[in-house]
């Protein structure tokens, strides 16, 4: 059981805009601790799509994007191509266990 | 050009112990917060430890007095000491750079925990 819940997948035609959730609470997203997305290509190593809620780093195209609000934070992919396939990760920090934590992952489908 | 680079993966009995490297270049491992984030087979990721750049280390629950973190200035590297080692720790172990988030990673080491 993660400490953050994500859908476990999500599913769009390509061109199409999907969003994934990222829900915590009071210790770690509800603190005001930022979020973080990563993206895993199948058999690689995750890689960092959006930090500190909304930023891209250089590279990650601007179809990204981020948001937080409260205790939740969503990813949203707008323009679904076939290579954004893939499982997404929200990251925070979580003030009673001293550490980062993830969501369960949400596998995308484009269809 | 930052790279981080894993070794160490082995085939491990259960109770057995292992320790995992992660070769740096391109920044100093001791200016920064380093991680290690395993994620075991058809799994998501789990943050394990973390190592400040002022020395202060910090352990998941899951692997709490098991497991110890620690970096060595001279090589540049990160390392894992991982005892008592049971079934749940067999998964890919990736060491990470940073501090509130991973902004680089491993290609990651696989720990296999099996009779």
């Amino acid at each position: 059981q993660s400490v953050l819940t994500q859908p476990p997948s999500v599913s769009g035609a390509p061109g199409q805009r999907v969003t994934i959730s990222c829900t915590g609470s009071r210790s770690n997203i509800g603190a005001g601790y930022d979020v973080h997305w990563y993206q895993q290509l199948p058999g690689t190593a995750p890689k960092l799509l959006i930090y500190a809620n909304t930023n891209r780093p250089s590279g990650v195209p601007d179809r990204f994007s981020g948001s937080k609000s409260g205790t939740s934070a969503s990813l949203a992919i707008t323009g679904l191509q076939a290579e954004d396939e893939a499982d997404y990760y929200c990251q925070s920090y979580d003030s009673s266990l001293s550490g980062w934590v993830f969501g369960g992952g949400t596998r995308l489908t484009v269809l | 050009e930052v790279q981080l680079v894993e070794s160490g993966g082995a085939l491990v009995q259960p109770g057995g112990s292992l320790r995992l490297s992660c070769a740096a270049s391109g920044f100093t491992v001791s200016s920064n917060y380093m991680s290690w984030v395993r994620q075991a087979p058809g799994k998501g990721l789990e943050w394990v430890s973390v190592i400040q750049s002022g020395g202060s280390t910090y352990y998941a629950d899951s692997v709490k007095g098991r497991f110890t973190i620690s970096r060595d200035n001279s090589k540049n590297t990160l390392y894992v000491q991982m005892n008592s080692l049971r079934a749940e720790d067999t998964a890919v172990y990736y060491c990470a750079r940073g501090a509130s988030h991973a902004e680089y990673w491993g290609q990651g080491t696989l720990v296999t925990v099996s009779s």
